[in-house]
């Protein structure tokens, strides 16, 4: 069975400070990742794909991938209040579908 | 360009009751995909379709549930009768097959099943 897993958290980080969200997967096959974020109430918002080993960044987030080890990170620089939501990686298994994990929750103490 | 849209944003119907879910996809993707979303079970995938043929329903939890896909404009999502176990978020998401995986997602639908 294709799995992802997170850490549900919740994740407490004060404001300016580097946020990081990390998630694991299980098939060492697996080409496409990418990162939601879903604020309360809310639908997932695609924030950040990543395809190939190594960081990719996008303003203050930077996705890392590690296909090796099978896990797949987001950082999050100059961590701002608006920043809390709960942010749920998924992973896509070549099965035409994409596996989500369960969400950490991040929260930016101001 | 306009998103995923769905309606209604929010339903409130009692036990028994039918309840049918609509879906927009984004012009231009051919899959659609609904989703159901709880605290208990977070995001689970109910059914996807690839130009408008239905490719996965394990996800459906019981015969209670259908989907249909008449055109590559719009998808619905029946409960039939519906129970308070079916309250729920309901997420509709579109992507094009053959380009990236990414899906975009709709605002979904709060079911309140009482």
């Amino acid at each position: 069975q294709k799995e992802v897993e997170q850490n549900s958290g919740p994740l407490s980080v004060p404001e300016g400070a580097i946020a990081s969200l990390n998630c694991t997967y299980s098939d060492r096959g697996s080409q496409s990742f990418f990162w939601y974020r879903q604020y309360s109430g809310k639908s997932p918002e695609l924030i950040m794909s990543i395809y190939s080993n190594g960081d990719k960044e996008d303003g203050r987030f930077t996705a890392q991938l590690n296909k090796a080890s099978q896990y797949v990170s987001l950082l999050i620089r100059d961590s701002q209040p608006s920043d809390s939501a709960t942010y749920l990686c998924a992973v896509y298994f070549g099965n035409e579908k994409l596996t989500f994990g369960t969400g950490t929750r991040l929260t930016i103490i101001p | 360009d306009a998103g995923v849209i769905q309606s209604p944003r929010h339903e409130v119907t009692e036990m028994g009751q039918e309840v049918t879910l609509r879906c927009k996809p984004i012009s231009g993707h051919n899959s659609l995909f609904w989703y159901r979303q709880t605290m208990m079970r977070g995001l689970e995938l109910l059914i996807y379709f690839n130009n408008n043929v239905p490719i996965d329903d394990s996800g459906m939890p019981e015969d209670r549930f259908s989907a249909k896909m008449p055109n590559a404009s719009f998808s619905t999502l029946k409960i039939q009768p519906s129970e308070p176990r079916d309250s729920a978020v309901y997420f509709c998401a579109s992507s094009f097959k053959g380009g990236s995986v990414e899906q975009y997602f709709g605002p979904g639908t709060r079911l309140t099943v009482t």
